[in-house]
């Protein structure tokens, strides 16, 4: 099964709304990441949100991590037509090993209807 | 200071043929990661790579696909003898050698007739 999983799979909501998209992710983490990607490009990091910190802000972002309960939301505020994309998150292992690699997850799909 | 870049953005091969996807990593990255994205879903890790080094290879099939990232030049994903099911994006990512973030490339679109 995916390290990480999004939910929702899918959301529409209308400009000026608030989106909230859930990750939830299996084993110890060093920490988790964000990533948006507009239909057919490549990613954009958005935040990155470390294992001892519990809530994070960047512009109309919030991200919080509840480590006890393997859990990450993004929300964004004020949406906009723009923000239409597919978000990702994204956590690199605690395990002190030597790789950097990025385990994403599955993806929600948000459309912002203008 | 330039992003990632990948090359070709597309790619069209038959089955049975060669792909070689490269990747230059952004200016002062020596830590280059390979992901496969196939429709519909999330990236998957392939392999890391530093130069000259394999650092984790977990993620890379065992057949057909090799990776190498040269002292001199880009990193070069290769598949040989592509299947259908090998029809996916591709996309690199780069990072310094400390840092936690890494910067995608726009990736390449592998298709296999």
């Amino acid at each position: 099964s995916q390290q990480g999983e999004e939910d929702p799979q899918a959301l529409s909501i209308q400009e000026g709304e608030n989106a909230t998209m859930n990750c939830s992710y299996k084993t110890s983490i060093n920490n988790l990441q964000w990533y948006r990607q507009n239909s057919g490009r490549g990613l954009v990091h958005l935040i990155l949100i470390r294992s001892n910190e519990r809530e994070k802000h960047s512009g109309r972002l919030r991200v919080t991590l509840d480590t006890s309960k393997k859990s990450s939301s993004l929300l964004i505020t004020a949406s906009r037509a723009a923000d239409t994309a597919s978000y990702f998150c994204a956590t690199r292992g605690g395990d002190g090993g030597a790789t950097n690699k990025l385990i994403f997850g599955t993806g929600t799909l948000l459309a912002v209807q203008p | 200071n330039a992003g990632v870049m990948q090359n070709p953005r597309h790619l069209v091969r038959r089955r049975g043929q060669e792909a070689r996807l490269r990747c230059s990593p952004m200016k002062g990255h020596s830590h280059v990661y390979w992901y496969r994205q196939l429709p519909e879903e999330g990236l998957k890790f392939m392999v890391y790579l530093q130069k000259e080094n394999i650092i984790d290879e977990s993620g890379m099939p065992k057949e057909r696909f090799s990776a190498e990232f040269p002292k001199e030049g880009p990193s070069i994903l290769r598949i040989q003898q592509v299947v259908r099911g090998d029809s996916a994006a591709y996309f690199c990512a780069s990072s310094p050698p400390v840092s936690n973030e890494q910067f995608f490339g726009p990736g390449t679109r592998l298709t296999v007739l």
